[in-house]
C-alpha cells in the first residue's frame, strides 16, 4: 500500500526566504507525483504535476522535483511572499492502467507561513 | 474559480437525517471523484467514476451512496452518519487520456454530523 510522508509538518520563514518542502513514498511505481496548495476553509489548487518519465516541473517561483528511485519529490519556492501562506500537499498517482487514473494517495500536508 | 462546483458549502446534520451533497464540473472532464478530508488525517479517495461508471470504492460504508448521472454531475447521498463522518467532502475531476491528469477541485463540503 502506498504511503505519502511530508516533512516538515510545519514552517514557518521570513518573507524573502528559498524554502524547500519533502515529499516521500513508499511505493516507486507511481504513474505521476501532483502538489497541490489548500488555503483555510477551501479546495485544493493544482500547482505542479511530474509525469513519471520527467524528472522535474516548473512554474514560476515553484519548481518540483522527481526522483522515483529513491521515493522522494520535493518542492522549492524561491523568494517566498506572504501570499504564500497556505498548506502544501503532495499526492503520488497509483493502479496504473485501467479507466482512471486520479486515484492519489496524499500526504498529511505541510502548513506554511511566510511572515513579512 | 476552479470550475468545479460544490453545494452545500456547510452542511450540518442529525445521524438520522437524509441529506446530498452536489458537485458541477464546467471543464468538459470524463471524470469525477470523492474525496473525504477528516481532521488530522490525509485526503483519502472515497469513489470514482469514469465516463459515468463507478470504477473504484474504495471500502466506504454504504450510508455513503454516490450517484453519477452524466458526466458534469455527481452527487453523494447521505443517510444515517456518525459523528465520525464529520469532515470536509471534496470533489475533483479530471480529464483522463491514459498518462494520469491534473485533478480539479471544488471548495468542499463541510459536514458536521450530530
Amino acid at each position: 500500500k502506498q504511503e505519502v510522508t511530508q516533512i516538515p509538518a510545519a514552517l514557518s520563514v521570513p518573507e524573502g526566504e528559498n524554502l524547500v518542502l519533502n515529499c516521500s513514498f513508499t511505493d516507486s511505481a507511481i504513474y505521476n507525483l501532483q502538489w497541490f496548495r489548500q488555503d483555510p476553509g477551501k479546495g485544493l489548487t493544482s500547482l505542479l504535476l511530474i509525469q513519471s518519465s520527467q524528472r522535474e516541473q516548473t512554474s514560476g517561483r515553484l519548481n518540483a522535483s522527481l526522483d522515483k528511485s529513491s521515493g522522494r519529490s520535493t518542492l522549492y519556492i524561491a523568494a517566498s511572499q506572504p501570499g504564500d501562506s497556505a498548506t502544501y500537499l503532495c499526492a503520488g498517482g497509483i493502479g496504473a492502467g485501467g479507466t482512471s487514473y486520479g486515484k492519489l494517495t496524499f500526504g498529511q500536508g505541510t502548513i506554511l507561513t511566510v511572515h513579512p | 474559480e476552479t470550475g468545479v462546483t460544490q453545494t452545500p458549502r456547510h452542511l450540518v446534520m442529525g445521524m438520522t437525517n437524509k441529506k446530498s451533497l452536489k458537485c458541477e464540473q464546467h471543464l468538459g472532464h470524463n471524470a469525477m471523484y470523492w474525496y473525504k478530508q477528516s481532521a488530522k488525517k490525509p485526503l483519502e479517495l472515497m469513489f470514482v467514476y469514469s465516463l459515468e461508471e463507478r470504477v473504484e470504492n474504495n471500502s466506504v460504508p454504504s450510508r455513503f451512496s454516490p450517484e453519477c448521472p452524466n458526466s458534469s454531475h455527481l452527487f453523494l447521498h447521505l443517510h444515517t452518519l456518525q459523528p465520525e463522518d464529520s469532515a470536509l467532502y471534496l470533489c475533483a475531476s479530471s480529464q483522463e487520456g491514459g498518462r494520469g491528469e491534473k485533478l480539479f477541485f471544488g471548495s468542499g463540503t463541510q459536514l458536521s454530523v450530530l
